[in-house]
């Protein structure tokens, strides 16, 4: 499954399926971009990072891809599983700033 | 190693009391950040801060809302004459460097104004 466009706020794969979870930045100062996964009622758990000098990162199951000439990252997920359910947010951090901005995020449902 | 620490996990309060949220960093950690997450959202940055000094509050409103983070205890956002539209998840990070990176979140505290 893959959310096409900039960006849609849900994402319904099949398990087993890989997904691919797509994000927008507009700020091109950032030079730090971070996937978080948030589940229901509770906080941003960290996933992966990807800094600017770089493309492509991969981590277990997961790859995050970086095109900073149109601005745009992804997150890809291998084999889905049902646990993978959860908000996915992508956020970048500018250098000489402290804080992360955050997308809006997207829902991803896993189908058994 | 505790990961960040918030309490409490939820908070009921009514229009115009105070509303204290705590926020204990990872060991090690000296650096604070408070986001707010309003429902179907993303993240919002309030306030950084380091040991007793506030670093950067461009995200805080500039009424009701104040953080300190103390040589010693917790960090405290807090959030006086409480109003509907201050019913939100409050999320505090913590990271043992100045920018936002390698930052680590707390479960948050989900706070709800009647």
């Amino acid at each position: 499954g893959e959310s096409v466009g900039l960006h849609l706020p849900t994402l319904s794969v099949q398990e087993g399926d890989n997904s691919i979870i797509n994000c927008a930045y507009s700020n091109s100062a950032s030079d730090y971009f971070i996937w978080y996964k948030q589940e229901s009622g509770k906080g941003p758990q960290f996933i992966i990072d990807i800094r600017s000098n770089m493309d492509k990162r991969q981590g277990q199951r997961v790859t995050v891809l970086l095109n900073k000439t149109v601005k745009h990252l992804s997150l890809q997920i291998a084999a889905t599983q049902p646990g993978d359910s959860a908000v996915y947010f992508c956020a970048e951090n500018a250098a000489n700033d402290y804080k992360l901005s955050f997308g809006a995020g997207t829902t991803v449902t896993v189908r058994a | 190693n505790a990961g960040v620490m918030q309490n409490p996990r939820h908070l009921v309060r009514r229009r115009g009391q105070e509303a204290r949220l705590r926020c204990s960093p990872m060991k090690g950690h000296s650096h604070v950040y408070w986001y707010r997450q309003l429902p179907e959202e993303g993240l919002k940055f309030m306030v950084y801060l380091q040991k007793e000094n506030i670093i950067d509050e461009s995200g805080m409103p500039k009424e009701r809302f104040s953080a300190e983070f103390p040589k010693e205890g917790p960090s405290i956002l807090r959030i006086q004459q409480v109003v509907r539209g201050d019913s939100a998840a409050y999320f505090c990070a913590s990271s043992p460097m100045p920018r936002n990176t390698e930052a680590f979140f707390g479960q948050g505290t989900r706070l709800t104004v009647v």
